[in-house]
């Protein structure tokens, strides 16, 4: 059965830059039937999305995080990770891994777009000083 | 981007109480809608996809229905393992969006 593990830091400086890894185990990161994804839940509110990575490498961001946000596939490696630079106390959050079917194209966009079947456990990044 | 307003912000029922949460795209999303259950400190879970489709793992008193611009989802009769936090999502457009949850409570 397909399991997601979340890992990085759990304490981040303000201006520096959030990493997370998501191990895919049970499963591999070069199926063409899925797309593997990344959304926090700040302390009292709701879900975010932040980005999305295709198995080839082709990558879609919310555009309020576009110009932070890099997330990349590792195949051999069997992970997707994440890169928000310049964090400030606002990108204090539960950060999810998770796999989304690759069922529905966006055609305006270019984009897989979808849900997400299978998650992370999460990983609570604190932004602070 | 598409905004999925979710009705009502929170909601108090009993256990056995029929449940049903509301969610309105700002334009049309045909059958692109899905549910979650969110419990503190879990990861979301997935119970309904493309609108009305029970994924495997869902408990079968949880439905779902709609399409176009109004989805509900319903719990036909509550369980103690039911009161959680729900979160419907619009699969349709990128950008995905999700609701601003609905908290179900214990009356």
């Amino acid at each position: 059965q397909l399991q997601l593990q979340e890992s990085g830091p759990g304490l981040v400086k303000p201006s520096e830059t959030l990493s997370l890894t998501c191990s895919v185990s049970g499963g591999s990161v070069s199926s063409s039937s899925y797309y593997w994804g990344w959304v926090r839940q700040p302390p009292g509110k709701g879900l975010e999305w932040i980005g999305s990575v295709y198995y080839s490498g082709s990558t879609t961001y919310n555009p309020s995080l576009k110009s932070r946000v890099s997330v990349s596939v590792h195949t051999s490696e069997n992970h997707f990770a994440l890169k928000l630079s310049s964090v400030t106390a606002a990108d204090t959050a539960e950060y999810f891994c998770a796999r989304g079917p690759a069922e529905n194209y966006d055609l305006r966009s270019g984009h897989w777009v979808g849900a997400f079947d299978i998650w992370g456990q999460g990983t609570m990044v604190t932004v602070s000083s | 981007d598409i905004q999925m307003t979710q009705s009502p912000s929170s909601l108090s029922a009993a256990v056995g109480d029929r449940v049903t949460i509301t969610c309105r795209a700002s334009e049309s999303i045909g059958k692109w809608v899905a549910w979650y259950q969110k419990k503190p400190g879990k990861a979301p879970k997935l119970l309904i996809y493309q609108a009305s489709s029970l994924e495997s793992e869902a408990p079968s008193r949880f439905s779902g229905s709609g399409s176009g611009t109004e989805f509900t989802l319903s719990i036909s009769s509550l369980q103690p393992d039911d009161f959680a936090t729900y979160y419907c999502q619009q699969c349709n457009t990128y950008p995905v969006t999700f609701g601003g949850g609905t908290k179900v409570e214990i009356k």
